[in-house]
């Protein structure tokens, strides 16, 4: 079973609006990690946000929001404002065991001016 | 620069050649990832170095893939009689392996794309 579902393989938004990217996820780990990462065409992997398990309040980084519904066991990117450079792959991952991450299929956005 | 670094950024070779692909990982690290990211199987785990500890090389594919870390830095991922199948992007990964490890952020090169013809 999958353990990272992301189920928008593209998604389209215009310059300045703001876009959801969807993730679900399945543990049965009571402790665990959630993360999104955004992979420009150059390939590096760029850290964005985390959310812990037990963390009360959601995730925010500048222009960067986590909408964590525990009981849903979704973890949704919000990107507010979008811009340009925000045109890339995006993953959710998780981390249930210190250690490595699984990672979902991930949504390849378009940011249109 | 700071980040992690791999090398070579790309690499051909023939089927059945042994390849390495080098990481570099962020100064004062103790954690090392290895992962792997092709077109039919995503972004996949390899092996991962914490410390002095015995790597957890559950990810690995086959006893083809290996790899080593000296010094408790630099990592080599080395696979041997390179087939086909092989032809991905390899990325290297580091953490700080701090307390509250769910939080422990990985920190990406970008990668070495291998080619096998």
């Amino acid at each position: 079973a999958q353990k990272i579902t992301q189920t928008q393989p593209g998604m389209f938004v215009q310059e300045k609006e703001a876009v959801t990217l969807d993730c679900t996820y399945d543990t049965s780990d009571p402790s665990y990690g959630l993360f999104w990462y955004k992979q420009p065409s150059s390939g590096e992997m760029i850290f964005l946000i985390y959310q812990g398990s037990y963390d009360q309040q959601n995730a925010t980084e500048g222009r960067y929001s986590l909408n964590f519904q525990k009981a849903r066991k979704s973890a949704n990117l919000v990107i507010s404002a979008s811009q340009l450079g925000d045109s890339a792959m995006y993953f959710c991952a998780m981390r249930e065991t210190y250690g490595k991450l699984t990672f979902g299929q991930g949504t390849i956005l378009t940011v249109h001016p | 620069g700071a980040g992690v670094s791999q090398s070579p950024s790309n690499k051909v070779t023939e089927k059945g050649k042994d390849v390495e692909l080098r990481c570099d990982p962020i100064s004062g690290h103790t954690a090392l990832y290895w992962y792997r990211q092709s077109l039919g199987q995503g972004l996949e785990f390899l092996i991962y170095f914490q410390g002095n500890s015995a790597p957890d090389k559950s990810g690995l594919p086959s006893d083809r893939f290996s790899a080593e870390r000296t010094g408790g830095s630099v990592s080599t991922l080395t696979i041997q009689r390179t087939q086909q199948e092989d032809s991905a992007v390899y990325l290297c990964a580091s953490s700080l392996a701090v307390r509250g490890r769910e939080s422990d952020i990985q920190y990406f090169g970008a990668g070495t794309r291998l080619s096998v013809l």
